[in-house]
């Protein structure tokens, strides 16, 4: 049972606007940044949105992040087929002195 | 631009224990946190720890503080995770990543991410 909770997959046709969930609590989303990890089956995990909701050198600009309270999302606006992926969201939780992870959201292009 | 190196892919039986490798491309990863993340088949990431490459200090999850280790070999630019007493459900990839601080235009801390990832090392515990 993952700490923040993510819906397990999410879809949607080429172009459209894709957003992704990530719920936590007071002690982690509510008051530290959420960070958002693409994966790739069979590759490592690559950072796509970090704190202040910015986007790394390289990532395209049609990834945007927004948090609220305890919740936080991403969203993909014009989603292309080399989107399809597993998403993470992430932060650090002050209470458990830990890095808490979302379950992953896999998202696919009809 | 700083890799993380792993080592090979391990087979081990239940309660021993493996040692894992993480090697930064270029010497100035001294001084970064290095945290390791692991992955089970088919399921989420889940963090174990994390170690002061700089002054060896560590702290990790407390699922896992008894059985998992973490040491750094400054000259090498290397870091270690071992960890022990494995049983079938610790098969997993296992990635060690280096975590950035970010900071805004004024100076204050905006909170980090794990910004370079190695390409993962998958431990396999199987009788």
């Amino acid at each position: 049972q993952s700490v923040l909770t993510q819906p397990p997959s999410v879809s949607g046709t080429p172009g459209q606007r894709v957003t992704i969930s990530c719920s936590g609590r007071s002690s982690n989303v509510g008051i530290n940044a959420v960070i958002w990890y693409q994966q790739f089956p069979g590759t490592a995990p690559k950072l796509l949105i970090y704190p202040n909701n910015q986007r790394p050198s390289g990532v395209p600009d049609r990834f945007s992040a927004s948090k609220s309270g305890t919740s936080g999302s991403l969203a993909i606006s014009g989603v292309q087929s080399e989107d399809e992926a597993d998403y993470y969201c992430a932060a650090w939780d002050v209470s458990l002195n830990d890095w808490v992870f979302g379950g992953g959201t896999k998202l696919t292009v009809l | 631009q700083v890799q993380l190196v792993q080592s090979g892919a391990e087979v081990k039986k239940p309660g021993a224990s493996v040692r894992v490798s993480c090697r930064a491309s270029e010497s100035n990863v001294n001084g970064y946190y290095i945290h390791w993340v692991r992955q089970a088949p088919g399921q989420g990431l889940e963090w174990m720890g994390w170690i002061n490459s700089k002054n060896g200090d560590t702290d990790s999850a407390q699922k896992f503080q008894g059985r998992v280790t973490m040491t750094r070999d400054t000259s090498s630019s290397t870091v270690y995770m071992q960890l022990s007493g494995l049983r079938s459900d610790d098969t997993a990839v296992y990635y060690c990543a280096r975590l950035y601080d970010y900071y805004d235009d004024s100076g204050s801390y905006n909170g980090g991410a794990f910004d370079i990832w190695g390409q993962g090392t998958m431990v396999t515990v199987s009788s």
